[in-house]
């Protein structure tokens, strides 16, 4: 059974301390990897889709990466309007339907 | 600018009652999806459509159907609503068939006493 992992499930940063994002799965084939971020009482957002190993994508202080088991979503000196909460989702190559992780919260302080 | 509405946005109902939840788009996609949303899980897939009279079943659509009549509706209803349906659901859409872009509505809080 397909499985993605998120972790941690709550990320609190100061504003200006880059982390990262963790995101493991367990597929039978990728076709792709996908990112979104929620704002509370808002549906997610399209970020990021990664395809292949080693692949890399950036958006303002996102950065997201990927190896055959995981995926991070790095932060680079976040401010506190990256305060949302990150979703993973996996596209297997034997199924229809994207496979969403449960989501990382992170809360950047002022 | 195009967009995805849900309708309600928050909903009270008793179990046993009947329940539509309303979902447009005006990005002209033929691919249209509803998922739920519960602490702890991720997004589930209940229902999608790839065009105008098809719905397929998703991981969860037990106690769910969908109808698609038009291009811009796929609204779901909850036959008989139970209490284990009290959830945070979601509409969206993607303009791939194979669907990793997916534009999301707003949501529609549903708690089912």
């Amino acid at each position: 059974e397909d499985q993605v992992t998120q972790s941690p499930e709550a990320l609190r940063l100061q504003e200006g301390e880059s982390s990262s994002l963790n995101c493991s799965y367990t597929v039978s084939g990728l076709r792709g990897l996908f990112w979104y971020r929620q704002d509370p009482g808002k549906g997610p957002e399209f970020l990021f889709t990664l395809y292949s190993a080693g692949e890399e994508k950036e958006k303002e202080r996102l950065k997201a990466t990927l190896t055959k088991k995981e995926s991070f979503l790095h932060i680079t000196a976040p401010k506190p309007e990256d305060s949302a909460t990150y979703l993973c989702a996996v596209h297997p190559s034997n199924d229809y339907k994207l496979s969403f992780g449960a989501g990382t919260t992170v809360t950047v302080r002022a | 600018d195009a967009e995805i509405t849900q309708s309600p946005r928050h909903k009270i109902t008793e179990t046993g009652r009947q329940v539509t939840l309303a979902c447009h788009q005006t990005w002209n996609h033929n691919n249209m999806f509803w998922y739920r949303q519960d602490l702890g899980h991720g997004l589930r897939l209940i229902h999608y459509s790839y065009g105008v009279q098809d719905t397929n079943k998703g991981e969860v659509s037990d106690g769910y159907s969908v109808s698609r009549s038009n291009t811009e509706d796929l609204p779901l209803t909850l036959e008989s609503a139970a209490s284990s349906q009290t959830s945070v659901y979601f509409c969206a859409s993607s303009e791939a068939r194979v669907a990793g872009e997916l534009f999301f509505g707003e949501g529609s809080r549903l708690t089912v006493l």
